[in-house]
C-alpha cells in the first residue's frame, strides 16, 4: 500500500501570501489530519477531516483552514502569511472511525517545509 | 487537557546497548493509546510502537518495548541492541477515541544518539 503523500515538498512564500498544501492518505484512510512542527513549539495539531468534515481543531488562527475531498484527500491553506508560520507541516492519515487501536493509529507523511521570508 | 511529558531532552547510547526513553502523561480518561514515533533526520514521522491503556500486557516490536504503568501514568520505551540506525528524535504521543475525532498530544522529544 502506498504511505501518506504531501506535496509540496518545499515552499518558500512571502509575508502576506497564501499557501495550500495538499496531502493524499493511505487508500481507505477516511481521516486526516494536520500537525504543525516548530523548533519552538513543537508538534501541535492544528485540525482533523474526517469524510469530508472537520471533526476536531486545534488552537490555532483562523488564517488556518482547510478541506477534504470525497476521495479523502486534504488541502490546507494558510492566508495572510507572517514569518511564525515558517514550519513543517505534517499530515497524517488514520481510518478514523471503528473501535479500536488500529482504528486510530496515525501514519504520517513526508510534510511540507515552508519557509516565510 | 491532557499532556506529555518527555524529561529527557536527549540520550545517548552505545551500540549494540540498551537505552530506555521516559514518557509520562496526564489525563483523567481511562481509556485511551499511547504511541511511540521515531523522526530520523529525513524529517519523515514513523511509528515504532503502540499501547492500548486498558491491555495491561506491555507491547513489543521486535527490538522495541514499553514499560507502561497505567497507575502512574507512566509510558518508557526500551530500545535493545541499539543500531546506528536508530539516532533519531523520538516522541512520544497520546490519543483516545471521542465525538471530537482523534487527535495526537506529543510530548516535546527526546534526542537520541547512537555511538559507534
Amino acid at each position: 500500500k502506498a504511505g501518506v503523500t504531501q506535496t509540496p515538498r518545499y515552499l518558500i512564500k512571502t509575508r502576506g501570501q497564501q499557501v495550500t498544501l495538499s496531502c493524499s492518505p493511505i487508500s481507505g484512510h477516511r481521516s486526516v489530519s494536520w500537525y504543525q512542527q516548530t523548533p519552538g513549539q513543537g508538534l501541535q495539531f492544528l485540525f482533523e477531516y474526517f469524510s469530508e468534515t472537520q471533526r476536531n481543531k486545534g488552537n490555532f488562527p483562523g488564517r488556518f483552514s482547510g478541506r477534504q475531498f470525497s476521495n479523502s484527500r486534504s488541502e490546507m491553506n494558510v492566508s495572510t502569511l507572517e514569518l511564525g508560520d515558517s514550519a513543517l507541516y505534517l499530515c497524517a492519515s488514520s481510518l478514523g472511525w471503528g473501535l479500536g487501536l488500529s482504528s486510530y493509529e496515525q501514519y504520517f507523511g513526508p510534510g511540507t517545509r515552508l519557509t516565510v521570508t | 487537557a491532557q499532556t506529555v511529558t518527555q524529561s529527557q531532552p536527549e540520550m545517548s547510547v552505545q551500540e549494540a546497548e540498551t537505552v530506555t526513553l521516559s514518557c509520562t502523561y496526564d489525563t483523567s480518561e481511562s481509556d485511551y493509546y499511547l504511541f511511540w514515533y521515531k523522526q530520523p533526520p529525513s524529517r519523515q514521522m514513523i511509528l515504532v510502537i503502540r499501547q492500548e491503556a486498558y491491555k495491561q500486557q506491555n507491547a513489543t516490536e521486535n527490538r522495541f518495548s514499553v514499560n507502561f504503568q497505567k497507575a502512574a501514568k507512566s509510558f518508557s520505551l526500551k530500545i535493545s541492541d541499539s543500531q546506528l540506525g536508530d539516532a533519531a528524535m523520538y516522541f512520544c504521543a497520546y490519543s483516545r477515541e471521542g465525538e471530537y475525532g482523534n487527535k495526537l498530544v506529543f510530548g516535546a522529544g527526546t534526542i537520541l544518539r547512537v555511538k559507534s
